[in-house]
């Protein structure tokens, strides 16, 4: 399958400050990522959907102020969590689709956020 | 709203047992269902997948059944084997849009 590769794995953070994850495809060209949250013993939920040069889509109940999505290349989304708070923290995972699949998306290995 | 949904929460299996984990979903626009593994700090990796218009699919000790017109799949691990213990997640996907159920904690004893 097609590799997603996501940076960083882990990051702790002060309470106040932005963080920033990136996802990249690196053999394919993903014209559509996807950004899940996963709390604790939880499922992953959908936080927003990103197209290659256009503003991302975000789910009901995602603040878009609070997590600012870029999606500027066929091979690189970041998504930033501005003025973290303890309660963002949370398993941050990111999936791409490329333009000739209609169906699969592959994953990134997650983002192990602690805001401290 | 849960868009899919799965269960049980949790299940324990011995070894060499059939593990079974049941999802259903309730938006016939979906047309990819793949079920994930994933071991505690890791993303979810792939496992077997299916479309709709076959209603079972075998990939070694794992099988999909899936029912179109109950929307209901489920996987079936035959000989589970303590590696086998890990969450699994169903999904449905359109598009690429996946939307997971919310997971089966599976432990095989030893």
């Amino acid at each position: 399958g097609a590799v997603v590769s996501q940076h960083p794995s882990r990051v702790i953070c002060k309470s106040g400050t932005s963080v920033k994850i990136e996802c990249r495809s690196l053999d394919f060209q993903a014209t559509t990522m996807f950004w899940y949250r996963q709390f604790p013993k939880q499922s992953l939920m959908l936080m927003a959907t990103s197209n290659e040069g256009s503003k991302a889509t975000y789910e009901q109940g995602v603040e878009k102020d609070k997590f600012l999505i870029n999606h500027a290349s066929l091979t690189l989304s970041t998504l930033t969590v501005t003025s973290a708070h303890p309660e963002d923290s949370s398993f941050y995972i990111c999936s791409a689709k490329g333009a000739r699949s209609n169906t699969e998306a592959f994953f990134g290995q997650g983002t192990r956020l602690t805001v401290v | 709203q849960q868009q899919v949904k799965q269960s049980p929460q949790s299940l324990i299996v011995q070894k060499g047992g059939i593990s079974i984990i049941n999802c259903a979903y309730e938006n016939t626009a979906f047309d990819y269902f793949p079920w994930y593994q994933q071991f505690p700090g890791k993303g979810p990796a792939l496992l077997i997948a299916i479309r709709p218009d076959v209603s079972e699919k075998k990939e070694g000790r794992f099988t999909i059944s899936f029912n179109k017109s109950a929307k209901q799949f489920s996987l079936h691990i035959m000989d589970s084997q303590p590696g086998d213990s890990a969450t699994y997640f169903c999904a449905a996907s359109r598009s690429g849009d996946m939307r997971f159920g919310a997971g089966t904690r599976l432990t095989v004893k030893p």
